[in-house]
């Protein structure tokens, strides 16, 4: 299983409201990020965890929070968010170790829209 | 800080045909990765070909091949028998070894015409 799976595929949320997107990967990995891609841009990296800890916040504005509750989970909770925070939010995972740690894996992303 | 160059916002080829895509990178690291991903409109990123800097050979997957010289940092993608299914955006990303943190050039738009 190579797959890195990220639920809702779309989200339109207001700003006065609380949402999280949720990423699940079973490929053993143990290193998690988070990625904000606006259109016709690279993503940006905003969060990694390694080892189920936060090891990179790339200053993400606190209406942003992550969260990993284990080894293949991680979710961004979303709150109080800004209409130019509407972008494609992607997760990706790779080892934690071992000859395979720099290849990132990612997922079909999550389509954010703040109205 | 690191910093990854894609000098080509598009770049075209004809189905069966080859195509180079650039990258250059700045970097003080001597020990670093760097790869090509391919991003089709289902907007799925995939990772195409990784390259070690320690290795002198260039890496090579099916029809996708990369000119890596270390020496002027330059690290281009070949895609030989072009397919229509190649048309996708592809970033040039750099990781400094040991280190979580990947950077992605800005993206080559390739079309591929029938």
């Amino acid at each position: 299983d190579t797959e890195v799976t990220q639920t809702p595929k779309h989200l339109v949320m207001g700003m006065t409201n609380k949402k999280s997107l949720k990423c699940e990967q079973h490929m053993g990995h143990r290193a998690m990020y988070w990625y904000k891609q606006k259109a016709k841009k690279p993503p940006e990296l905003m969060f990694v965890y390694s080892y189920e800890k936060l090891s990179i916040n790339e200053s993400v504005p606190s209406r942003f929070s992550p969260e990993c509750p284990n080894s293949s989970l991680l979710n961004l909770h979303l709150h109080a968010l800004q209409p130019e925070d509407s972008a494609l939010y992607l997760c990706a995972s790779s080892h934690g170790s071992g000859p395979t740690f720099h290849e990132q894996y990612f997922g079909p992303g999550t389509r954010l829209t703040v109205t | 800080a690191q910093t990854v160059t894609q000098s080509q916002p598009e770049m075209s080829v004809q189905e069966a045909e080859t195509v180079t895509l650039s990258c250059t990178y700045d970097t003080s690291e001597s020990d670093y990765y760097l790869f090509w991903y391919k991003q089709p409109p289902s907007r799925q990123m995939i990772l195409v070909i990784r390259q070690e800097a320690y290795k002198q050979q260039n890496a090579t997957e099916n029809r996708f091949s990369v000119n890596f010289q270390k020496a002027a940092k330059s690290f281009s993608l070949k895609i030989s028998d072009s397919q229509l299914g190649d048309a996708a955006m592809y970033f040039c990303a750099y990781r400094t070894a040991g280190n979580n943190d990947m950077r992605f050039g800005a993206g080559t738009r390739l079309t591929v015409k029938p």
